[in-house]
């Protein structure tokens, strides 16, 4: 089955770790995603991609790093520079040329900094 | 700072009734606008997407456009309690190719009773 996978589900982190969510898409969308969401709160993109080796910043990418070496995986790396890391990650993907905005999204990352 | 506000919930009605849940947003250049169900624990999915002025209606689920007044909703007719999880209103503020871009509200919980 096509589809997102994120791993892992569930993560606990100490302070001053870096951790690294994975992403793996078989959908041969040629975009990935990351976004946070916070308790009660909506989406906030962290960084996207819309081709291998290219990524862009969004509104939130301080404290975090990604890569994009093949088109299926998109990880993140949150860093010990990000302040409030303990939120829900969701990866997700789309195909470039389309306009109906369907992100399909992993079942996410749920990072708890102890 | 690019904005998309929803009306504040939590939301509950009855079995059968309608539910009418709003949203605002601040860029007046937005041309596409989404409709995401996310159930507790679980990612978005997609439910309606609407690109023009006036009404799209998709079986129980009827999106609203008003680009003059910066405003979209989403109506859900014969609410079932199916229907409870949080529904995010999502605008793509960049056009262009990057429709993957969205900015999300923080969600309005809507619960369905019995």
């Amino acid at each position: 089955d096509g589809g997102i996978t994120q791993s892992p589900k569930y993560l606990f982190r100490k302070e001053g770790q870096n951790v690294t969510l994975s992403c793996e898409q078989n959908l041969n969308h040629d975009a990935m995603y990351w976004y946070r969401q916070d308790p009660g709160q909506g989406l906030r993109l962290i960084y996207y991609s819309q081709i291998v080796n290219d990524f862009q910043k969004g509104d939130i990418a301080e404290g975090y790093s990604v890569s994009r070496e093949k088109k299926e995986s998109f990880p993140l790396t949150v860093t010990s520079a990000q302040k409030n890391p303990t939120a829900f990650y969701l990866c997700a993907s789309s195909r470039l040329a389309t306009r109906t905005g369907e992100l399909f999204f992993g079942e996410g990352s749920r990072l708890t900094v102890l | 700072q690019k904005e998309v506000e929803q009306n504040s919930g939590p939301l509950s009605v009855p079995e059968g009734a309608i539910a009418s849940l709003n949203c605002t947003y601040s860029d007046r250049g937005s041309q596409s606008f989404f409709w995401y169900r996310q159930y507790s624990g679980k990612s978005p999915e997609l439910i309606m997407f609407i690109y023009s002025n006036g009404d799209k209606e998709d079986g129980r689920f009827t999106a609203q456009l008003n680009k003059a007044s910066q405003y979209v909703s989403l109506l859900i007719r014969d609410s079932q309690p199916s229907d409870s999880a949080t529904y995010l209103c999502a605008v793509n503020m960049y056009g262009g190719t990057s429709y993957g871009k969205l900015t999300f509200g923080q969600g309005t919980i809507l619960t369905v009773h019995p």
